[in-house]
């Protein structure tokens, strides 16, 4: 089983749509998680972090599921802005050097 | 906002040449990385530093690579003999401990 799984997609969806992506990880002594966007060719950047009580930025919401090892991250209102591919990023156990483990990325596209 | 900075923002190089990637971190930042990102693929960790010493490699940092924090700004990766599967796209991390990574706008390495 891969450490980090998400559905590498694309999304096609049109703008104003809600969009959610979904990520599993294997190992259960993950500690931190996080969304990362990553636009083409360019550095992750962060987007949020992820807690278990699920936490909201604005359009964006994600969700984290420990008992599943699920983590979740929902897009309303989609803009042209978002179109970028999407990391589920977590922690390996023994987090005291906070070494992130990446998903291989959902890619969405907003379309006009 | 501060930044990781990384140079040269790209390197063309001949197999068997050594090369030095530059990274300034962010600088209240303790803990340091290198990934890679080979093209298409995902965002794979290298290396994290902390306190002027490796504490965790991946099984792609062998003997050709090597990290030094050489004065308090700087953090460099070196690649000894480069191979024509080093060519990548290299990204600098930095972060407090706990919080998320904070990544530079990274160098493409072409080896040819």
């Amino acid at each position: 089983r891969k450490e980090v799984e998400q559905d590498p997609g694309p999304f096609n969806v049109p703008e104003g749509a809600t969009v959610a992506f979904n990520c599993t990880y294997s190992n259960s002594a993950s500690q931190s998680f996080f969304w990362y966007r990553q636009d083409c060719r360019k550095e992750p950047k962060l987007l949020m972090s992820v807690y278990s009580s699920g936490n909201e930025d604005g359009r964006f919401t994600a969700q984290l599921n420990r008992a599943s090892q699920y983590i979740s991250l929902l897009i309303r209102d989609s803009k042209l802005s978002d179109s970028a591919t999407y990391l589920c990023v977590v922690t390996a156990y023994g987090g005291a050097t906070n070494k992130l483990i990446f998903g291989t990325g959902t890619l969405l596209a907003v379309q006009p | 906002e501060p930044e990781v900075t990384q140079t040269p923002s790209h390197q063309v190089t001949q197999m068997g040449q050594e090369v030095i990637l530059r990274c300034v971190p962010i600088s209240n930042h303790l803990y340091f990385y290198w990934y890679r990102q080979i093209l298409g693929q995902k965002v794979e960790f290298l290396v994290s530093f902390y306190n002027n010493e490796i504490s965790e490699k991946s099984e792609i940092f062998d003997d050709q690579f090597s990290v030094e924090r050489p004065d308090g700004s700087n953090f460099t990766l070196k690649i000894r003999s480069t191979k024509l599967e080093d060519s990548a796209m290299y990204f600098c991390a930095s972060t407090l401990q706990g919080k998320g990574l904070f990544f530079g706008s990274g160098t493409q390495l072409s080896v040819l």
